[in-house]
């Protein structure tokens, strides 16, 4: 159960638009649709933001998208906003039943 | 409104036991899969376990598999954590999820609960 590999860290201006990837392995975000993502301000619950690559529950900004080649997923933010800033987890299902996350990465908006 | 909300944390010696319970509210709790992640100090998310909604599956990190038994009483919309053989390393803030099977992914959280694992 190796954790999905994140950036520490990413940032961007305003605006902008940033991709964060989850890199896993076929055994998980290569085998399966079922990488969701969650945003995680500081002192706060994670809330959930993309589910199955790339679909967005009610109510979460159509800024946020998701997407996957091979055994990469990607959680692209458009038209930044300050209060984006927070951290980001990929998570996967894996072959043998189980869930991992991604080491989480820190967005900060510049 | 739909709500989970984590009790049972505290200050335990390694070696120790503990449990952690969750109640569910705004929602047909018996319907669903649950699960417990949680967050060491400074670091990041870590599934723990998940069951199903009759109790009768559960699944386990390979950290905890051994040591800690989650289960669920539907009659009291209440999930929990038994925690034995505690480590330094189980020290984190325990969130209660609720769990979307099938799809996999966790739709509404617990504001969690600190468990510290000290001598």
């Amino acid at each position: 159960q190796s954790a999905l590999t994140q950036p520490a860290s990413v940032s961007g201006s305003p605006g902008q638009s940033i991709t964060i990837s989850c890199t896993g392995t076929s055994s998980d975000v290569g085998g399966y649709n079922y990488v969701s993502w969650y945003q995680q301000h500081l002192g706060k619950a994670p809330k959930l933001m993309i589910y199955e690559v790339s679909n967005r529950p009610s109510g979460v900004s159509n800024r946020f998208s998701g997407s996957k080649s091979g055994n990469t997923a990607s959680l692209t933010i458009s038209g930044l906003q300050a209060e984006d800033e927070a951290d980001y987890y990929c998570t996967s299902y894996t072959s043998s039943s189980t869930l991992v996350f991604g080491g989480g990465t820190k967005l900060t908006v510049l | 409104q739909v709500q989970l909300v984590e009790s049972g944390g505290g200050l335990v010696k390694p070696g120790g036991s503990l449990t952690l319970s969750c109640a569910a509210s705004g929602f047909t709790f018996s319907n669903y899969y649950m699960t417990w992640i949680r967050q060491a100090p400074g670091k990041g998310l870590e599934w723990v376990s998940y069951i199903s909604p009759s109790g009768g599956s559960q699944y386990y990190a390979d950290s905890v598999r051994g040591r800690f038994t989650i289960s669920r009483d539907n009659a009291k919309n209440s999930l929990y954590l038994q925690m034995n053989s505690l480590r330094a390393e189980d020290t984190a803030f325990y969130y209660c999820v609720r769990f979307y099977y099938y799809h996999y992914y966790m739709d509404v959280w617990g504001k969690g609960t600190t468990v510290t694992v000290s001598s």
